[in-house]
């Protein structure tokens, strides 16, 4: 299997810290990456994950544990314009396939 | 802003006709992807292709083909459209096909069968 878990939506206040996880079935992995895509947008790239750890970019990191097939996106400082939703992304089977987790709607709140 | 367009951007169309969609780069990019999207399943791959002519399934193939005769054209053809395939469908490109790489996407195509 290769799918990805994701809650549905996520709700914070603007200049909290929101963080939306992403869980995947093992076989076959490649690596976690992460999009963004505002409502009538299209979906833009934010990160990359290949090994454990977090990576870091700007308000926005990303973490791996490989171990308990886990990632999340962690938000920080945040702003209204970041209400959009997020989306976790694998590798298939063979690696040049992409698929998506089902999104998370986030809604940051003045 | 990577060089992908989609065309139509919409499309209103009767059931049981043909239909297809075009997706157009100018990046060269190798990887071309076609997704669905509908509320509460979040992008579904149709198919890809990873060269000129090479196109594989992906997670929701059935009803759809696609070819590629170029590197720069990757078309979606719905044969005979049904209710089931409303959807908003986006293309994406990769250079090197791999999940580390940043895949861009076209601005996607509202396809409404009735």
């Amino acid at each position: 299997g290769q799918s990805l878990e994701q809650p549905s939506e996520v709700t914070a206040v603007e200049g909290a810290i929101v963080q939306i996880n992403c869980t995947y079935q093992t076989s076959g992995f490649y690596g976690l990456s992460w999009y963004q895509q505002h409502d009538g947008g299209a979906p833009t790239f934010l990160s990359y994950n290949a090994l454990d750890g977090l990576e870091e970019t700007g308000r926005f990191s990303s973490f791996l544990s490989r171990s308990d097939s886990y990632g999340y996106l962690l938000l920080q400082e945040l702003q209204m314009k970041d209400s959009a939703s997020y989306f976790c992304a694998r590798g298939g089977d063979s690696s040049y396939k992409l698929i998506f987790g089902s999104g998370t709607r986030l809604l940051v709140r003045p | 802003d990577a060089g992908i367009t989609q065309s139509p951007r919409h499309k209103v169309t009767e059931t049981g006709t043909p239909v297809t969609l075009r997706c157009h780069q100018t990046e060269n990019h190798r990887y071309m992807y076609w997704y669905r999207q509908d509320p509460g399943h979040g992008l579904r791959l149709i198919h890809y292709s990873y060269g000129v002519k090479d196109t594989d399934k992906g997670e929701v193939s059935d009803g759809y083909s696609v070819s590629r005769s170029k590197t720069e054209d990757f078309l979606l053809t719905l044969e005979s459209a049904t209710s089931s395939q409303t959807s908003v469908y986006f293309c994406a490109i990769s250079e090197s096909g791999t999940v580390n790489t940043e895949a861009f996407f076209g601005q996607g195509t509202r396809l409404t069968v009735v």
